[in-house]
């Protein structure tokens, strides 16, 4: 199947800073993808939509400025987590939509854990 | 989208059938049945999915009951390597919407 790529695969930063996780869809365009945030034994939550040349979409309780989501092309979007505080800490996965299957498949990369201190 | 009812964990013989039970008693007619699983700390991996008609493809098959209120996600021989989080979703058509995870069932396959 097609391949999501995260970067980083995992952070470690102060309380207060800023963190950009980048989310790549390698070999498909996708004019949109999905921010989520999984903390230890729970499920995923979806956190917002992205969508390509436009605002994002968030889910009702998270704070879209405090989690920035650029998607400036159709295989690159970010999530910017600003003045993250421990509690941000968790682990963020992002899914991309394939256009060209027949049943927009999801395809999830392989997360990134942010701890911040 | 419907709110789907799975058991929190299960375990499994190595080599023996993995019957996976989901319950999407709400389910509309346009809502397709999902079926992801998610690897500790990995991202999660599609598996297979379907509409009404039972589905079956090299990892997986998916049986859905006549009046569509549940499903059974079957590994036909169960590894080590199947031992996972298991997600049954429903979601609106082929539109590529949003998928709402559940708390899926924890699937341990011992040796």
């Amino acid at each position: 199947g097609a391949v999501v790529s995260q970067h980083p695969s995992w952070v470690i930063c102060k309380s207060g800073t800023s963190v950009k996780i980048e989310c790549r869809s390698l070999d498909f365009q996708a004019t949109t993808m999905f921010w989520y945030r999984q903390f230890p034994k729970q499920s995923l939550m979806l956190m917002a939509t992205s969508n390509e040349g436009s605002k994002a979409t968030y889910e009702q309780g998270v704070e879209k400025d405090k989690f920035l989501i650029n998607h400036a092309s159709l295989t690159l979007s970010t999530l910017t987590v600003t003045s993250a505080h421990p509690e941000d800490s968790s682990f963020y996965i992002c899914s991309a939509r394939d256009q060209g299957t027949s049943y927009n498949e999801q395809f999830f990369g392989p997360g990134t854990r942010l701890t911040v201190l | 989208d419907a709110k789907t009812t799975q058991p929190p964990s299960m375990d499994c013989a190595e080599g023996r059938a993995a019957n996976l039970p989901c319950n999407h008693s709400t389910i509309s007619g346009n809502e397709y049945v999902y079926w992801y699983r998610q690897i500790h700390s990995q991202g999660p991996q599609y598996i297979i999915h379907g509409l009404k008609n039972n589905e079956t493809n090299e990892m997986a098959s998916l049986i859905i009951t006549e009046d569509r209120k549940s499903s059974t996600l079957i590994l036909p021989h169960a590894t080590l390597r199947d031992t996972a989080v298991y997600y049954c979703i429903v979601r609106v058509g082929n539109t590529g919407n949003q998928f709402y995870f559940g708390t899926g069932t924890s699937l341990t396959v011992i040796p």
